[in-house]
């Protein structure tokens, strides 16, 4: 059974820094490309970004607005993805989910990301 | 800035069906975009049930489909049931980037 299980979510400041993870079982993550996902309190779905398998390159693509302060990457040896975010902003709150994205299939439950002062 | 335009809100009887539609500001949807359709309930994760404009995934009850319709992506449900209550959001794929759209609010009463 596939499960993807994100953490790492939490209170932060405005322009402080989070890192987020996603394990990933029950399928073989070497060869799956990854995405994140996020939902704004009681708002719509955005797609954060993406990255491809080593073997197709390790590409990544972000969305526009989190270009230059998000970082994705991913750890084949420990199955787990990650997001960086940098320079965070109130509109960066919500949940964040890890979508497995070849195809679009599998969601993780989530974890909350609140950015406050 | 690309928009993806879907119905705010839809309303179906149980046992009907309807058609909900994806579109794009950059023009008429083909198979390059990719069309992806997720349900999303309330408290929950969203759910993939369209891949590929068409493909369904192994746990994609039979009476949704997708389909590209007049320039639009398409996913049509036939025999609604209750449980169908939920948000549906399409997916688009723009070279690289991939945007949502604002999601369908499907009511069934």
């Amino acid at each position: 059974e596939v499960q993807l299980v994100e953490s790492g979510g939490g209170l932060v400041k405005p322009g402080e820094s989070l890192r987020l993870s996603c394990a990933a079982s029950g399928f073989i993550f070497n060869t799956a490309w990854m995405s994140w996902v996020r939902q704004a309190p009681g708002k719509g779905l955005e797609w954060v970004g993406r990255i491809k398998s080593k073997s197709d390159g390790e590409t990544i693509d972000y969305a526009a607005p989190v270009k230059g302060r998000c970082t994705i990457s991913r750890d084949d040896s420990k199955n787990t993805l990650f997001l960086e975010m940098n320079s965070l902003k109130t509109e960066d709150t919500g949940v964040y989910y890890c979508v497995t994205a070849s195809p679009y299939g599998h969601w993780g439950p989530g974890t909350l990301v609140t950015v406050s002062s | 800035q690309t928009v993806v335009t879907q119905e705010p809100s839809l309303t179906v009887s149980p046992g009907g069906a309807l058609t909900l539609t994806c579109a794009s500001s950059t023009g008429a949807v083909t198979s390059g975009y990719y069309p992806n359709w997720f349900q999303q309930k309330p408290g929950q994760a969203p759910r993939s049930l369209i891949y590929s404009s068409s493909q369904k995934h192994s746990w994609t009850p039979a009476r949704f489909s997708g389909s590209l319709l007049g320039g639009k992506a398409a996913l049509t449900l036939s025999g609604v049931l209750p449980e169908d209550e939920a948000k549906y959001y399409c997916l688009l794929y723009y070279g690289g980037a991939w945007v949502f759209g604002g999601g369908t609010m499907l009511t069934v009463l």
